[in-house]
């Protein structure tokens, strides 16, 4: 079994400030992790994601994001802040098994303000 | 453009009318997912397809059937409408395993069941 959580339903920053939206996982076996986002009234497109290998996983517009065992994280970041990046963005978890589904969380909401 | 468009975009139903919602892509990949998104819950996998005849069930599959007649086409049934099945339904494809490979959105189809 596997599970997301992204505390809270809504992130507002600044412009130019750091982004960060966190997603903690549960998975019983080695876990693969994406972030997605969603603009409005669009569907969702990938942002990054860590399969194996290096465990800080550099993304699209400038997004990141590492991988930490140790505290089952999955954390995305972004050093500034700009206003195209107002969206939804959800964490996904998925497992090592071919048969494995993609479960996402519930979402944050993203605002910047001016 | 991902290559994946989703028919109707929008539709209001009223309840016990069965509806059929429709995903075609232009890529030819294998692997194809019907979601449906709701406020709080994120997104949830309802079928899935890895080739034509050949599909699955996801996380919320009761009330709703799938086919897969084409490698392009996934069409995603409600065999008698209810409201609990008001929501916004994602169409995605992916070139590979669904645990590991990025998944392609379409827009989505607003369906409200009255």
């Amino acid at each position: 079994a596997q599970s997301v959580t992204q505390l809270g339903s809504h992130v507002s920053v600044s412009e130019g400030a750091l982004v960060l939206l966190r997603c903690n996982y549960s998975s019983s076996v080695p876990p693969y992790l994406f972030w997605y986002v969603q603009y409005p009234n669009q569907g969702l497109q990938l942002l990054l994601k860590y399969t194996t290998g290096a465990t800080l996983v550099k993304g699209i517009n400038g997004f990141e994001a590492e991988f930490k065992k140790s505290e089952t994280s999955f954390h995305l970041t972004k050093p500034s802040a700009h206003m195209s990046d107002a969206a939804e963005y959800f964490c996904a978890v998925s497992g090592s098994g071919a048969n494995s589904k993609l479960t996402f969380g519930k979402g944050i909401t993203l605002s910047v303000r001016p | 453009d991902a290559g994946i468009t989703q028919s109707p975009r929008h539709k209001v139903t009223e309840t016990g009318t069965p509806v059929t919602l429709r995903c075609h892509q232009t890529e030819n990949h294998r692997y194809m997912y019907w979601y449906r998104q709701d406020p709080g819950h994120g997104l949830r996998l309802i079928h899935y397809s890895y080739g034509v005849k050949d599909t699955d069930k996801g996380e919320v599959s009761d009330g709703y059937s799938v086919s897969r007649s084409k490698t392009e086409d996934f069409l995603l049934t409600l065999e008698s409408a209810t409201s609990s099945q008001t929501s916004v339904y994602f169409c995605a494809y992916s070139g590979g395993p669904l645990n590991t490979d990025t998944q392609y959105f379409g827009p989505g189809t607003r369906l409200t069941v009255l």
